[in-house]
Formats: structure tokens, C-alpha cells, sequence
């Protein structure tokens, strides 16, 4: 079975500052989807940013882009220039190709220090 | 694009009575959606999947005669929790997938906070 592991329940950055997020995933597919989510306070699941496996360009969506290693399964979130908006809880998913369902992770609480 | 609502964001209902929550995708049609449980602080956990014009799909460990889903038409499903007791109080969370779009991405909805007493 699919896993997604986010080894930080944690973390803080300063306002403007970049900050990391990690994820690793255990698969036997060759072929897959990841995602960051964030969910605010509001509790409204928001996708931030996607990117297929096949493609070995890192995804960027404005000051959110992604690390991906595939050899390492490994999807990491980098947030630059953050923002207070910025605080959430953030998500890592997985889902397989020919999957309907997403795998998450624990979830990364991040705190936007003013 | 790409919205999805769920109503109504917050009930609460006595022990022993069904609650029924709706999804509905406004702006696009979803031959699937999807049904998640939250619990406070924890990650989103899939109940099942919800197909138009089928039945559902639960995922294991998940009653389908307590939680009933419905998917007559392709913007709704609902989520009928029935015989309702405190235990089941919980964050509950839909989500779609546009096939039109990114077919592999899905969209979710507020959320459904259900307290049972």
C-alpha cells in the first residue's frame, strides 16, 4: 500500500522568509500524481500545487514550487516570500494512475511569524 | 473553476437521528466524488467512493449501512449518517474530480462539522 510520510508536524518561518516542507512517499508504481495542499483555519482543503511523475520539471506555482526526486521519493514544498496567509496546515498526496483515491500524509502546521 | 460546496457547514443532532449532507460540484459535472472523515488534528481519512448512477465504494473498515451515499445525478452526492451517536461526530469533507479538466485532481468542498449529542 501507498504511504506518505511528512516527518514535520511543525514549523515556523518568518515573515518574507522561504521555508521548506518535506514529504516522502513509498510506492511501486512507476506512474503517479502528488499534491500540496493547505488547509486554513477555515478548513477549506486548497490545492497549492501538483505535479506529475513522468515530468522531470519541478511544478511552480508563483512563490510555491516543488523539489521532486523520484529516485528518492521524496516531494518536497518550498514557500518563498511568506506570507501571514501562508499559515495552515499543509497536505502531501499521492495518488496512482489509474487510482481514483489520494493518499495523505500527517500534515505540517506552519506558522508565519510577523 | 472547479467549485465545490457542502451543506450545511455545521449541524448538530441528537443521538439516534440521521443527518444527511450534501456535495454538489457548481461549475462542472463529476461522475466521482469522494468522502473523507477528519478528526481534530489528524489527517483526512477516505470513507468512500461515491460513483454517479452506482453504488458506492467503502473503504475498509467503513459501515455502508451507516453511512449511506447517494449519487443520482452528476453535480450531488450526499452522505446520510444514520442512527447518528457521538462517536461519529467529525469533520466530514467531500471532494470531485473534473474529468474535463485535470482529470487527476481533486476539488474539495468546506467541510461538514457534525456534532452528535
Amino acid at each position: 500500500a501507498q504511504t506518505v510520510t511528512q516527518s514535520q508536524p511543525e514549523m515556523s518561518v518568518q515573515e518574507a522568509e522561504t521555508v521548506t516542507l518535506s514529504c516522502t512517499y513509498d510506492t511501486s508504481e512507476s506512474d503517479y500524481y502528488l499534491f500540496w495542499y493547505k488547509q486554513p483555519p477555515s478548513r477549506q482543503m486548497i490545492l497549492v500545487i501538483r505535479q506529475e511523475a513522468y515530468k522531470q520539471q519541478n511544478a511552480t506555482e508563483n512563490r510555491f514550487s516543488v523539489n521532486f526526486q523520484k529516485a528518492a521519493k521524496s516531494f518536497s514544498l518550498k514557500i518563498s516570500d511568506s506570507q501571514l496567509g501562508d499559515a495552515a496546515m499543509y497536505f502531501c498526496a499521492y495518488r496512482g494512475h489509474g487510482a481514483n483515491n489520494l493518499f495523505f500524509g500527517t500534515g505540517t502546521r506552519l506558522t508565519v511569524i510577523p | 473553476g472547479a467549485v465545490v460546496s457542502q451543506h450545511p457547514s455545521r449541524v448538530i443532532c441528537k443521538s439516534g437521528t440521521s443527518v444527511k449532507i450534501e456535495c454538489r460540484s457548481l461549475d462542472f459535472q463529476a461522475t466521482t466524488m469522494f468522502w473523507y472523515r477528519q478528526f481534530p488534528k489528524q489527517s483526512l481519512m477516505l470513507m468512500a467512493t461515491s460513483n454517479e448512477g452506482s453504488k458506492a465504494t467503502y473503504e475498509q473498515g467503513v459501515e455502508k449501512d451507516k453511512f449511506l451515499i447517494n449519487h443520482a445525478s452528476l453535480t450531488l452526492s450526499t452522505l446520510t449518517v444514520t442512527s447518528a451517536h457521538p462517536e461519529d461526530s467529525s469533520f466530514y469533507i467531500c471532494s470531485a474530480r473534473d474529468p474535463q479538466r485535470e482529470a487527476y485532481t481533486q476539488y474539495f468542498g468546506p467541510g461538514t462539522r457534525l456534532t452528535v449529542l
